[in-house]
């Protein structure tokens, strides 16, 4: 398995301002996805992270409200862009670390982000 | 539309009993069906994966069972612990991509 590390843990933030989350993982996986937990519901992916490539996002989510960066296979970060109250969420970072070998994934802690 | 069902309720249990988690899902056609734990203000905790071609598989007190045909997959906790208590949620993949589709999950307490 692989240990998965998120910063900040937790940030409380003004509306309009940005907020970037670091993910990083202490071995070199293959995939890695970006999900958000909205206060009392489940998880909803909101992209994969391809390193060396622009990342591929879900329905409902775009590049520029939600940018990320994967610039090697141990680290990714999801900005939140112009945030408004509506982006309080937990994100969580998620690791699948040996397509071929398990299909199953290893989470962060997650973040916990709140707008105010 | 794609939809992952949970029960919404908690299941409420006492200790040593069996609890029993429903997931049931309609237009998917899944490749293989996984469980996971979440607790309070952490990430949820990989358990149990059962492919479609699988009907059931068991880990420790663990067990899944996974039927196409009625498009449910059911979550055993045997001889339950109050340390069992925690959300639990499934999740399908349609494709060897990764990309999980989770349900809202179902809170376990498991009394003493």
């Amino acid at each position: 398995s692989a240990v998965i590390s998120q910063k900040p843990s937790r940030d409380i933030c003004q509306r309009g301002t940005s907020l970037t989350i670091q993910c990083q993982v202490d071995s070199q996986v293959t995939m890695m996805f970006w999900y958000r937990q909205q206060p009392g519901q489940s998880l909803t992916l909101i992209a994969t992270a391809n390193q060396g490539s622009e990342a591929t996002y879900e329905s409902g989510f775009v590049i520029d409200k939600f940018p990320i960066s994967r610039p090697n296979l141990t680290f990714s970060t999801l900005t939140v862009s112009n945030m408004s109250p509506e982006d309080s969420s937990i994100y969580l970072c998620s690791v699948e670390w040996d397509r071929g070998r398990s299909e199953t994934q290893y989470f962060g802690p997650g973040t916990r982000l709140l707008v105010l | 539309s794609q939809k992952i069902e949970q029960n919404s309720e908690a299941l409420n249990i006492q200790e040593g009993k069996t609890a029993t988690l429903t997931c049931n899902y309609t237009n998917y056609s899944p490749a293989y069906l996984q469980w996971y734990r979440q607790d309070p203000g952490r990430g949820p905790v990989f358990l149990l994966l059962i492919r479609e071609n699988e009907k059931e598989k068991r880990k420790e007190r663990l067990k899944v069972t996974f039927d196409t045909t009625l498009k449910q997959s059911l979550f055993h906790i045997t001889a339950s612990q109050p340390a069992d208590s925690a959300t639990y949620l499934c999740a399908l993949t349609t494709d060897s991509w990764g990309k999980l589709q989770f349900g809202a999950g179902t809170q376990v307490v498991v009394t003493p």
